[in-house]
């Protein structure tokens, strides 16, 4: 049983590139989220699903965009790279948001240059 | 907006005593709060969650305190272990009922069990 799955587990973009965080669930959850943790702030929410064909914005949504054409997939797409989008990178999956208990990816350690 | 207090970045136990985590938050009424465990270079585990109109929850040797009078959860490791040595993160639902609208996260406690 994978769990919540994350490609890359490293990546270092120059300012300006694109590109795609994936993540991926094999709990059939409906609800799937991604976060970003940096030192001293936390976990922040960026965006989130709450099924198949619903994203909505987190705390921290700008820069990034998000679809969910099935409920297994749920990817990351930064659009145009800054360096202030360095940060860890964690996407997690429950069945009912907050009334359940929340499955976390390993993390994608995102640096900027 | 919504805003949680873990009481401190690091707390430092001695090996078998027990290991109390305050997890305080403002503004809001939330359902449901979680307690996570997270080591270095690895995701959030979950560890425990507790309802509203529950006061306590235990598993093994954790147990999870609840008093929304007070709007603060404490979280107890029992005959800590060197082994639980980790930051431990308090989440909440951002609305009643379990709402889909994310996790809030607080900064979380750094534990230190010293043999």
């Amino acid at each position: 049983n994978a769990g919540v799955t994350q490609t890359p587990k490293f990546q270092v973009l120059k300012t300006g590139q694109s590109m795609t965080l994936q993540c991926a669930q094999d709990m059939n959850h409906e609800y799937m989220s991604w976060y970003r943790q940096d030192p001293g702030m936390g976990l922040r929410l960026i965006h989130y699903s709450v099924g198949a064909g619903i994203t909505d914005q987190g705390e921290v949504p700008n820069g990034y965009n998000v679809s969910r054409s099935t409920t297994e997939d749920f990817p990351l797409r930064l659009l145009s790279a800054a360096p202030s989008q360095t940060s860890v990178y964690f996407c997690a999956s429950s069945q009912t948001g907050g009334a359940t208990e929340a499955f976390f990816g390993q993390g994608t350690r995102l640096t900027v240059v | 907006s919504q805003k949680i207090e873990q009481n401190s970045e690091a707390l430092n136990i001695q090996e078998g005593k027990t290991a109390t985590l305050t997890c305080n938050y403002t503004n809001y009424s939330p359902a449901y709060l979680q307690w996570y465990r997270q080591d270095p270079g690895r995701g959030p585990v979950f560890l425990l969650l507790i309802r509203e109109n529950e006061k306590e929850k235990r598993k093994e040797r954790l147990k999870v305190t609840f008093d929304t009078t007070l709007k603060q959860s404490l979280f107890h490791i029992t005959a800590s272990q060197p082994a639980d040595s980790a930051t431990y993160l308090c989440a909440l639902d951002m609305y009643s009922g379990g709402g889909a609208d994310g996790l809030t996260f607080g900064k979380g406690t750094h534990l230190i069990i010293q043999p």
